[in-house]
């Protein structure tokens, strides 16, 4: 069965310091990868797809199959960044997702 | 459009007692599914639904039913509750094509079992 791994529970940088949230994953296949948000009293919402190959508020993760992450990165990070982050995984077949167990980013002043 | 919806946002229950969590979409998704989120466990899959009348068992169903009669509601339905059932339960739905991954949760309901 699939696997998501997030290694750290608590991730604490100052403003404007760089951030990489760590995700590994298990699987054999092609995987589909996501980062979900959760900010303080709001409810979990999609930060980026890495199909979509996108930066959603200065953030960009890439799928990097033979070390099989897909660790989320920001150059400068911002108060606003403080949150929830879960990555997540889906292999097709019912579109389940599979979640890590989060890390809680803390970026302090 | 409200998005998904669920009730309670709150409840506690004695062991032994039954309830069910409700939960609706406005988005004529097909796809809805049950998370549970416990402290440092991340998201489970409970139980999810790839449309009406059809339902499948997630990771953690043991304890839980649920059924899909209409496209827009996916109640959760709790029988003979548990402290293991402490927990924050999320419901979400996906709907169909590029967005078939992409989930869209609920606020949340915070269920204590004393």
């Amino acid at each position: 069965a699939q696997r998501v791994t997030q290694p750290e529970k608590l991730l604490s940088v100052f403003k404007g310091a760089p951030v990489e949230l760590k995700c590994n994953y298990s699987y054999s296949g092609s995987p589909e990868l996501f980062w979900y948000v959760q900010y303080s009293r709001q409810r979990l919402q999609l930060l980026l797809r890495h199909i979509s190959r996108e930066s959603i508020k200065g953030f960009t993760a890439d799928l990097n199959k033979g070390e099989t992450s897909f660790h989320l990165k920001k150059p400068f990070a911002q108060e606003e960044d403080s949150a929830m982050y879960y990555c997540a995984l889906t292999t097709g077949g019912g579109n389940k997702l599979t979640f890590g167990t989060g890390t809680q980013l803390k970026v302090e002043l | 459009n409200a998005g998904v919806t669920q009730t309670p946002k709150f409840r506690i229950l004695k062991i032994g007692q039954s309830m069910t969590l409700q939960c609706t979409q406005d988005m004529n998704h097909n796809y809805m599914y049950w998370y549970r989120q416990d402290p440092g466990m991340g998201l489970k899959l409970i139980y999810y639904s790839v449309g009406a009348g059809i339902t499948d068992k997630g990771e953690v169903p043991n304890g839980y039913n649920v059924s899909r009669s209409t496209t827009e509601d996916f109640p959760l339905r709790l029988e003979l509750a548990a402290p293991s059932q402490t927990s924050v339960y999320f419901c979400a739905s996906s709907g169909r094509g590029s967005g078939a991954n992409v989930l869209t949760f609920g606020a949340g309901s915070r269920l204590t079992v004393l």
